[in-house]
C-alpha cells in the first residue's frame, strides 16, 4: 500500500511570491491534515480536510489556504510569502471517519523563502 | 499556548538501557495520545498510541503509560538500541465534531540519542 506522497520535496521561493504544495493520501483515506514544522514551534496544525470540506483550522493567517479534491488529494497554498514561512510542511492522512486511529505522515516539503 | 509539553529537549542513553521520554498535557478533553518518531528530512512515523480508558499499552520494546490524574504520559523503550536515535514527538487529540480525530496537538519533541 503506497504511503502519503508530498510534492515537491524541496522548494525555494522569494518573499512576496506564492507557493502550492501537493499531498496524495493513502488510498482509502479521506482526511488530509497539514502541519508546519519549525525549529522553534514544533509541529503546528494548519487545517484538515475531509471529503473536500475544511473541517478544522488552526491559528494561521489567511495567507495559508488549502483545498481537497474528489480523489482526496489535497493542496495547500501560501500567498505573499514571508521569510518566517520557511519550514517543513507535513501532510498527514487518515480514514477520517473513526476515532482512535493514527495519522500517517508524508516526508514533507521543505520550503525556503529568501 | 502549548497544550502538550515535552520538557526535555534531549535525552542520552546507553545501548541496552531503558529510555524514558515524558510528556505533559493541559487539556482535560484529550482522550487519545500518540507517540511519533522522526528522523531528519523525513515525516513522523507512528510508534504507539493509548486511549484514555487505558493506563498502559505495550508493543514490543515500546510501552506507553498514561496517568490521567497527573495529565502525564511516558514512553519507555527497553532495551534501547542505536537505531532508536531520533526525535520523539508526543501528540494528543480531543473529540471533535462527533467521532473523528480531526487534529493532533504536538509537543516540541525530545531528541533521543542511544550510544553504544
Amino acid at each position: 500500500k503506497a504511503g502519503v506522497t508530498q510534492t515537491p520535496r524541496y522548494l525555494i521561493k522569494t518573499r512576496g511570491q506564492q507557493v502550492t504544495l501537493s499531498c496524495s493520501p493513502i488510498s482509502g483515506h479521506r482526511s488530509v491534515s497539514w502541519y508546519q514544522q519549525t525549529p522553534g514551534q514544533g509541529l503546528q496544525f494548519l487545517f484538515e480536510y475531509f471529503s473536500e470540506t475544511q473541517r478544522n483550522k488552526g491559528n494561521f493567517p489567511g495567507r495559508f489556504s488549502g483545498r481537497q479534491f474528489s480523489n482526496s488529494r489535497s493542496e495547500m497554498n501560501v500567498s505573499t510569502l514571508e521569510l518566517g514561512d520557511s519550514a517543513l510542511y507535513l501532510c498527514a492522512s487518515e480514514t477520517g471517519d473513526q476515532r482512535d486511529t493514527e495519522a500517517f505522515f508524508g516526508q514533507g516539503t521543505r520550503l525556503t523563502v529568501v | 499556548d502549548q497544550q502538550v509539553k515535552q520538557n526535555s529537549p534531549s535525552l542520552s542513553v546507553q545501548e541496552g538501557r531503558i529510555s524514558i521520554l515524558n510528556c505533559d498535557y493541559t487539556n482535560s478533553m484529550f482522550d487519545y495520545f500518540l507517540w511519533y518518531k522522526k528522523y531528519p528530512a523525513e515525516g513522523p512515523t507512528f510508534l504507539i498510541s493509548i486511549s484514555s480508558i487505558k493506563d498502559k499499552n505495550e508493543d514490543g520494546r515500546f510501552t506507553v503509560f498514561l496517568n490521567k490524574s497527573a495529565k502525564h504520559l511516558s514512553l519507555h523503550i527497553v532495551p534501547s538500541q542505536p537505531g532508536d536515535s531520533a526525535v520523539y514527538f508526543c501528540a494528543a487529540s480531543a473529540p471533535y465534531r462527533g467521532s473523528t480525530l480531526g487534529r493532533l496537538y504536538f509537543g516540541r519533541g525530545t531528541q533521543l540519542t542511544v550510544w553504544p
